[in-house]
């Protein structure tokens, strides 16, 4: 069985503060994928990055960097200089020996002016 | 624009009505996934396709929802007898036949509502 937590239901955060999202997961599959999607009001889950199991060299893109621990099951995603356009739902999520993801409850990013 | 589109955004029905959704995948995508959120929770996997062969389903999908995807192109969900439990967003993903390393692409979801 695959398990997704993000223990953060809510974060408020002021713009141009970072802010960081904790995902931790259990698998039994020595093969598996992580992701970050985000949700804005709008409704559509949006990609935002993909890590395979083997990969643990974390990653900077613009405003956005991951940090993958496989020692402690957490993929943990990072927004520098928040923005009030980052306000959406984040959601972990993973991909192991089954195709489909298995998602985190999700955390609400609230970004304010 | 040619992402994931679902058809109709917003659904209202009397309970035991039955509602049918349809999904559009990116054209080359052979894969396709139906989702169920409810509020607050993240989307939980209902079916998969993989061309027109239904692959997985889970147990969330009782026998009163029933997933197609003929010729391997769109995909319909549909629901018969609603009950108020089945209110939710129900959301549609494709990816291509090209492995685990590829991200699903989502649409914008049918939010349905039984009253």
């Amino acid at each position: 069985a695959q398990k997704v937590t993000q223990a953060q239901t809510e974060i408020s955060v002021v713009e141009k503060e970072d802010v960081t999202l904790d995902c931790v997961y259990e698998t039994r599959d020595t093969t598996y994928y992580l992701f970050w999607y985000k949700q804005p009001p709008s409704g559509e889950l949006v990609f935002l990055i993909r890590r395979n199991s083997f990969d643990e060299q974390n990653e900077i893109s613009g405003r956005y960097s991951w940090n993958f621990q496989k020692s402690t099951s957490s993929f943990n995603f990072t927004i520098t200089a928040s923005q009030v356009v980052d306000s959406a739902v984040y959601f972990c999520a993973l991909q192991g020996s089954a195709r489909q993801l298995t998602f985190g409850s999700g955390t609400q990013l609230t970004v304010l002016p | 624009d040619t992402g994931v589109s679902q058809d109709p955004r917003h659904k209202i029905t009397k309970r035991g009505q039955n509602v049918t959704f349809r999904c559009d995948p990116i054209s080359e995508h052979n894969r396709l996934y139906w989702y169920r959120q409810t509020l607050g929770q993240g989307p939980e996997f209902l079916t998969y396709f993989q061309n027109e062969a239904q692959l997985e389903k889970s147990r969330l999908l009782s026998d009163r929802f029933s997933a197609e995807r003929p010729k391997g192109s769109f995909s319909t969900l549909e629901i018969q007898r609603t009950e108020q439990g089945d209110s939710a967003m129900y959301l549609c993903a494709s990816s291509p036949l090209s492995g685990m390393n590829t991200e699903a692409f989502f649409g914008q979801g049918t939010r349905l509502t039984v009253v």
